[in-house]
């Protein structure tokens, strides 16, 4: 089975911190995915990776970086975190090759901005 | 561009059917549905391909229709493990992302 894992289910931080969230998969998958989920509102894309050091900014990138220095590995950066970025943050794999490819989730990220 | 769902939520007795709907203005590659219960991660149901192809998953089933651009997720003798938000995920030609609905919200009671 497919196995996408994220560092913390529950993080709490406080305005201006810099936190880190990190994504694992099991898969030798070339795509990795960050999203944002928020009541109402959906999935929305903040960032993929296609490869290895490679990023494109999804729909929201705004607040946030990555790093991709690994292929299991996808890094999501928030570099001064605010309260607005509380959100539950969701990485997805997939492998390249065909427009097709079905997205794996993880369990996903509850941050919470104090 | 993100796809519209409808209706934004539905509650349904166990055994009824129900249909849900995923529409794009854009030109559509395939529609891929999933389903996300409450503090858990998306899991992948199926894939429509454009073509019209119709996938089963059990007695969840879906269709595409690609002059509309429109995909309908029918659950069939519901089941209370239906109950959860279903996202449609659209994706467009030459583009490895997928754009995601708001989610229908379905519960199945007793």
């Amino acid at each position: 089975d497919v196995k996408v894992t994220q560092s913390s289910r529950y993080l709490v931080k406080r305005t201006g911190e810099k936190v880190f969230l990190e994504c694992v998969q099991d898969m030798d998958h070339e795509n990795m995915f960050w999203y944002r989920q928020d009541p109402g509102l959906g999935l929305r894309l903040i960032y993929f990776s296609y490869d290895v050091k490679m990023k494109e900014k999804g729909d929201i990138p705004e607040g946030y970086s990555v790093s991709r220095e690994k292929k299991e590995r996808f890094s999501l950066i928030l570099e001064s975190a605010s309260t607005n970025q509380t959100s539950m943050y969701l990485c997805a794999s997939s492998f390249t090759g065909q427009d097709w490819e079905t997205q794996y989730f993880g369990p996903g990220t509850r941050l919470l901005v104090l | 561009q993100q796809p519209v769902q409808s209706p934004q939520a539905v509650i349904l007795r166990e055994g009824e059917d129900a249909v849900i709907n995923c529409s794009s203005s854009k030109a559509l590659y395939s529609v891929h549905w999933y389903r996300q219960k409450h503090g858990e991660a998306p899991i992948f149901l199926m894939i429509l391909l454009k073509g019209g192809e119709q996938k089963g998953h059990d007695k969840i089933s879906a269709s595409f229709n690609e002059k509309k651009q429109q995909s309908s997720l029918y659950l069939t003798a519901s089941q209370l493990s239906y109950s959860g938000t279903y996202f449609c995920g659209t994706a467009r030609y030459g583009n490895n992302r997928l754009a995601f609905g708001k989610g229908n919200q379905v519960v199945v009671i007793p």
